[in-house]
């Protein structure tokens, strides 16, 4: 598809387990950031990814988030030992090497039980 | 770091009024300012941009504008309708460095 795309849309989770999400950014982007939203909230800064440079891990809430990006494309955002606390819309957003639109995934809704 | 700061939390308007949302920026060297619609269970999508060479971008009902001296920029809605209701974010950002948002405004259109 020509948007970034985000899986799962849905998931729900046991307090303590752990949860992948996935982004797929658009081709050839190159900046891909991580946000979280929980409901009716603002927009929370996770981690900025940009080319081959060290990534800004600078709002990863707790050493229990962690964000890879592989081959400069995909990127995966792992939350360890599920706490209630962190049920929320987990958005995606890349853009393009030189410019600084960015689009945004439809998100992952999260759900911790 | 940079720091946006965005008002009002909320504004309502009656269908056909105006609605002005204000942010203001603290890094002089911000040279990108976009605004992000964001409508109920969807992701943001940016609705106009600006950069820093130009005070003021239209597209048809909206504008914003844009104060270097003051770090301020805004986002104008004309002749409001009601899918317009939605919540919106402003942004800054230098080069490539990373966005950052404003906590945004839920706006509602009363019909």
């Amino acid at each position: 598809g020509a948007g970034v795309s985000q899986s799962p849309s849905n998931k729900v989770t046991e307090k303590g387990k752990d949860v992948e999400l996935r982004c797929d950014p658009i081709s050839g982007h190159t900046a891909l950031y991580w946000y979280r939203q929980s409901l009716g909230q603002g927009l929370e800064f996770l981690i900025y990814f940009q080319g081959n440079s060290a990534p800004d891990k600078s709002g990863l809430p707790s050493d229990r988030f962690s964000a890879e990006r592989t081959g400069g494309s995909v990127s995966t955002l792992t939350i360890q030992r599920t706490q209630q606390e962190d049920s929320a819309v987990y958005l995606c957003a890349s853009g393009a090497l030189g410019g600084n639109t960015i689009y945004f995934g439809e998100g992952s809704w999260l759900t911790v039980v | 770091g940079e720091n946006v700061e965005q008002h009002p939390s909320t504004l309502s308007v009656q269908e056909g009024d105006s609605a002005v949302i204000k942010c203001t920026y603290s890094d002089s060297a911000s040279n990108y300012f976009p605004w992000y619609k964001q409508e109920l269970g969807k992701g943001p999508q940016l609705i106009i941009d600006i950069r820093s060479n130009v005070g003021e971008k239209k597209d048809q009902r909206i504008a914003v504008t844009l104060n270097k001296t003051a770090k301020h920029f805004s986002l104008h809605i004309t002749e409001t309708q009601p899918e317009d209701s939605a919540v919106y974010f402003c942004a800054a950002s230098f080069g490539n460095e990373k966005l950052t948002f404003g906590t945004g405004t839920r706006l509602t259109i009363i019909p």
